[in-house]
């Protein structure tokens, strides 16, 4: 009965750093969305992967970010040379492909 | 650009009372609303969601009401229980844009014993 399962819980890197942030989607499902909420704010989307394909990444941030669902594995968030501005907490989604959502506990990531 | 507001950061009830949180959006192409609900240190948990062609559904103590004309949806909790307390995120689709929900900012519900 594995949920959407993230991690690490928490991730601390200090600038100029990489950070990798992983998900397992829920069983059965093959989109994954990866969302991330600033302080105060709600939650942004990211982007949008199916299995081995990036299929909306229009809230990615152009540059030291990237994410990938390979045909074997977790999807994978990884954002390169860490500011402190990446300081957020990241979530994870999974569905079979309708509205529905499921989200994990999401990763804290603090840039020192 | 906030294409979906929660005006209301926070809302205290008394427990056994109604519970009613509220949601404006601006674009008119969303046709799939959701709210979720998001105790401290967890990921959002799926609560209700609604049709645009539907102005209301309902689902034990939740019920979430749609106004299209206004561009306004609430979610209302009878009765309030004390375990209600938390987050209460709304959320709006374009159905041709898989699962890029829009988020509000949240409205933290506190429900006093």
């Amino acid at each position: 009965n594995a949920g959407v399962m993230q991690n690490p819980r928490h991730l601390v890197r200090r600038r100029g750093q990489e950070a990798r942030l992983r998900c397992s989607p829920m069983k059965g499902h093959s989109h994954v969305y990866w969302y991330r909420q600033l302080p105060e704010e709600g939650l942004k989307f990211m982007v949008y992967l199916q299995k081995e394909n990036i299929i909306d990444e229009s809230g990615m941030p152009k540059e030291r970010f990237s994410a990938e669902f390979p045909k074997e594995g977790p999807s994978i968030l990884r954002i390169q040379q860490v500011v402190r501005g990446d300081s957020a907490a990241y979530f994870c989604a999974s569905s079979n492909g309708n509205e529905k959502l499921f989200f994990g506990s999401g990763t804290q990531l603090s840039v020192l | 650009d906030q294409q979906v507001k929660q005006n209301s950061p926070s809302l205290s009830v008394q427990e056994g009372r109604i519970s009613i949180l509220n949601c404006d959006y601006t674009n008119s192409m969303f046709d799939y609303f959701l709210w979720y609900k998001k105790y401290p240190a967890e990921g959002p948990t799926f609560l209700i969601s609604i049709s645009s062609i539907k102005d209301k559904n309902e689902d034990g103590r939740f019920t979430v009401f749609l106004n299209k004309s206004a561009k306004h949806l609430s979610l209302h909790i009878v009765p309030s229980q004390p375990g209600d307390s938390a987050v209460y995120f709304c959320a709006a689709i374009v159905n041709n844009q898989g699962g890029k929900l829009i988020f509000g900012q949240g409205t933290e519900l506190s429900v006093k014993p």
